[in-house]
C-alpha cells in the first residue's frame, strides 16, 4: 500500500543550525502539508502546498521556514536557524486532491534542538 | 474561533469493553469532521471521515462515529474494544481557505486509550 514516508526519524541539531526534514509523499498525490506537534500538546498545521506554491501557511510558519519540493518526488521542510522551541514532532502528509478527501501521513520526524 | 475539544485525555478501558471517545467541535460553516488514530512510532492513521450524508460514519477496525449537529459533537465509538487498539486517538476538523477540507486540519488535543486485559 502506497504511503508517506518521511526521514529521519530522529534527528538532533544544535540551537541555530539549519535542518532540513524530508519527506516522500504518495506518488500521485498533488497536495502536501506539514504540521508539527510539540510534545504534549495538539497536532498544529503548518502548511499546505500545490503546483509549487504555498496555498495556506499558519501564524506558526514564519520567516524562519520554507518548503520546497526539489524533484518530483521529495517536499522539505526547512528551518533556517532552529530554537529550542522548534523541538517537535514534524509529520508531512499529502492528498490526490484538497476536498471530500483525506490526507496521508508520515510516520513523522522528531526534532530535537540542544 | 474553529477550534476541536476532546474531554478525555486519558481512559482506560478492559478488554471486550465497549468504548465512546468524546469529540467536540466549534466551526461556522459546515464541518468535515476526521477521527486519526497514532500507535507507538507510527503515523497518524485515518479511521473514519464526515462530509455529509448519514450522520453515523462507519470506520476501519470496527470503530464508527455519530456526527450531532445539534451538540457540536462527533464522538468515536467502538462495541468491544481489542488489546491492540491501545494508542492515540485524534479527532480533527478540515478547515481549509474556501471549499478546501481534506489537508489543513485543526485537531483535537488527543485522547490516550489504554487498554486493561
Amino acid at each position: 500500500e502506497p504511503e508517506v514516508t518521511q526521514t529521519p526519524s530522529h534527528q538532533v541539531t544544535q540551537m541555530g543550525q539549519e535542518v532540513i526534514l524530508r519527506c516522500v509523499p504518495i506518488s500521485n498525490h498533488l497536495y502536501f502539508y506539514w504540521y508539527r506537534q510539540i510534545l504534549g500538546q495538539k497536532v498544529e498545521f503548518l502548511v499546505s502546498f500545490y503546483n509549487n506554491e504555498i496555498s495556506e501557511k499558519s501564524e506558526i510558519f514564519d520567516d524562519q521556514f520554507s518548503v520546497e519540493r526539489p524533484d518530483g518526488s521529495n517536499f522539505t521542510l526547512k528551518i533556517r536557524s532552529t530554537k529550542l522551541e522548534d523541538s517537535a514532532m514534524y509529520f508531512c502528509a499529502s492528498s490526490v486532491e484538497d476536498i471530500d478527501t483525506e490526507a496521508f501521513f508520515g510516520q513523522g520526524t522528531r526534532l530535537t534542538v540542544v | 474561533a474553529q477550534s476541536v475539544t476532546q474531554p478525555d485525555i486519558h481512559i482506560t478501558v478492559s478488554e471486550g469493553a465497549s468504548l465512546e471517545l468524546r469529540c467536540n467541535y466549534s466551526y461556522g460553516a459546515t464541518p468535515y469532521l476526521f477521527w486519526y488514530v497514532q500507535s507507538p512510532g507510527q503515523g497518524l492513521q485515518l479511521l473514519l471521515k464526515y462530509f455529509s450524508g448519514d450522520t453515523l460514519v462507519q470506520g476501519i477496525k470496527g470503530f464508527e462515529a455519530e456526527f450531532k449537529r445539534s451538540q457540536s459533537s462527533f464522538n468515536l465509538r467502538k462495541p468491544s474494544v481489542h488489546w491492540s487498539d491501545a494508542a492515540e486517538y485524534f479527532c480533527a476538523v478540515g478547515a481549509g481557505r474556501g471549499s478546501s477540507n481534506t489537508g489543513k486540519l485543526i485537531f483535537g488535543q488527543g485522547t490516550t486509550l489504554q487498554v486493561k486485559p
